[in-house]
């Protein structure tokens, strides 16, 4: 049981070069994020993955897009990437059974954008 | 709206003495709340949660947190620090319990340990 997986676990871009962020999940759950951390402002919402099928946008969506390929993998597609885009990326997930449900997270993408 | 606040940015103890690390919610409802740590280079992972069974919640690696519903707080607590909680931690609320809840997320305390 790996958990969240992501891949990979750095990258650095060129100004306006495009990439996609993957991550899997082997715990059979619904829902599933992505975050990017900065330092000192915590982690931020990019997008979201209610159930297979569904997306939504985050707190700071702008210059990302997703895809819920099926309910085991969610991916981040930055289309041109910018320097404001260097961060650690996390993907997490979590049930949608019972309640007080925390999210599992993975181990983070490192990027650079140069 | 949801929102957690970490009062302290860097909070350094020395080993052996007590840790606190301060976290104040505001949320209109029951709130759903959370602990997690990160240690260097690696993700977030659950320290402990609140989940209304009882004010005074233990966790891992001898955390825990007091549920004050008269103070909108949910401070973390350790009687005495060792070297290897040396760690961000970050305290969290979530705005349901639905698969289409969120977890809003503090900006995080860094802990350091004083030999």
């Amino acid at each position: 049981n790996a958990g969240v997986t992501q891949t990979p676990k750095f990258q650095v871009l060129k100004t306006g070069q495009s990439m996609t962020l993957q991550c899997a999940q082997d715990m059979n759950h619904n829902s599933m994020y992505w975050y990017r951390q900065d330092p000192g402002m915590g982690l931020r919402l990019i997008y979201y993955s209610a159930s297979e099928g569904t997306t939504d946008k985050g707190e700071v969506p702008n210059g990302y897009n997703v895809s819920r390929l099926n309910k085991r993998e969610f991916s981040l597609r930055l289309e041109s990437a910018a320097p404001s885009q260097t961060s650690v990326y996390f993907c997490a997930s979590k049930t949608s059974t019972g309640t007080y449900n925390e999210q599992f997270f993975g181990p983070g993408t490192r990027l650079t954008v140069l | 709206a949801q929102s957690v606040t970490q009062l302290g940015s860097h909070v350094s103890v020395s080993e052996g003495a007590l840790v606190l690390l301060r976290c104040n919610y505001s949320s209109s409802v029951p709130p759903y709340l959370f602990w997690y740590v990160q240690y260097p280079n690696q993700g977030l992972q659950l320290l402990l949660k609140y989940t209304s069974a009882a004010t005074l919640v233990k966790g891992i690696n001898g955390f825990e947190a007091e549920f004050k519903k008269s103070e909108t707080s949910f401070h973390l607590t350790k009687p005495s620090a060792h070297m290897s909680d040396a760690a961000e931690y970050f305290c969290a609320v979530s705005d349901g319990s639905s698969s289409a809840s969120k977890i809003i997320f503090g900006s995080g305390t860094r802990l350091s340990i004083r030999p």
